[in-house]
């Protein structure tokens, strides 16, 4: 099976400025990741979505991030606007619907490396 | 609050050898708990998980883990390491915030492992 795609992979922007991340599931999974890595540090979920709804966006600090997932598929992650504090990579995440057997089993993008100058 | 820790920044084993990463969890209620691996410019890959049944289990690539109930641990083992397992490898374990409802993970810091030839 094909497998997450994210773009861009890389994109340096100055603080204050706005940047969006893209990300394409795998075909049939219904649960959509988005997830902060910041150096050193192990991946942090911003939101998940089931299907185009929120399920957890409880670490997504809303004055600056969004996200979407129009018709349960594609999603964006937008920033608007950037502090220095969000250089991170962006990882995208998906698995098969929560209640079945490999619902546990995430599948990553290769994410997408953003600094903020 | 659900939590791991990785206790080691880095271990190094020669090639041939056997491996373990360690991980320790804190959990309330029974812990679901998973391995991932994370190769340079790529994103995380799924190694194993435990969730019931056996204490000893088996994944990808030769990898296994044993859960410890006694010591809450989760340590990842192999018997011969190999030089193209030199990774970040992550321990993870479920976080049981919203009621359950949610597959969100709260991963360890990571442990780097290093193979040499």
């Amino acid at each position: 099976e094909a497998g997450v795609a994210q773009s861009p992979r890389y994109k340096i922007i100055e603080k204050r400025q706005s940047v969006a991340f893209w990300c394409n599931p795998i075909s049939g999974h219904a649960t959509l990741y988005w997830y902060q890595q910041i150096l050193g540090q192990g991946p942090k979920l911003l939101i998940q979505f089931q299907n185009n709804g929120v399920v957890d966006d409880s670490q997504l600090p809303k004055d600056r991030f969004s996200a979407e997932r129009l018709k349960g598929v594609d999603s964006t992650l937008k920033i608007q606007p950037a502090k220095l504090e969000d250089s991170a990579v962006y990882l995208c995440a998906s698995s098969y619907q929560r209640g079945t057997d490999r619902a546990w089993e995430q599948f990553f993008g290769p994410g997408t490396r953003l600094t903020v100058l | 609050a659900q939590s791991v820790a990785q206790p080691e920044d880095q271990v190094n084993v020669a090639e041939g050898n056997p491996l373990t990463v360690k991980c320790t969890y804190s959990v309330s209620g029974n812990p679901y708990l998973f391995w991932y691996v994370q190769y340079p410019n790529r994103g995380l890959q799924f190694l194993l998980k435990y969730i019931t049944g056996d204490n000893l289990v088996k994944g990808s690539y030769g990898f296994e883990a044993e859960f410890n109930k006694s010591q809450t641990s989760f340590h990842l083992k192999k018997p011969s390491a190999l030089v193209s397992d030199s990774a970040l490898y992550f321990c993870a374990v479920r976080d049981i915030g919203y009621g359950g409802a949610t597959n969100k993970l709260i991963f360890g810091t990571g442990t780097l492992l290093a193979v040499q030839p």
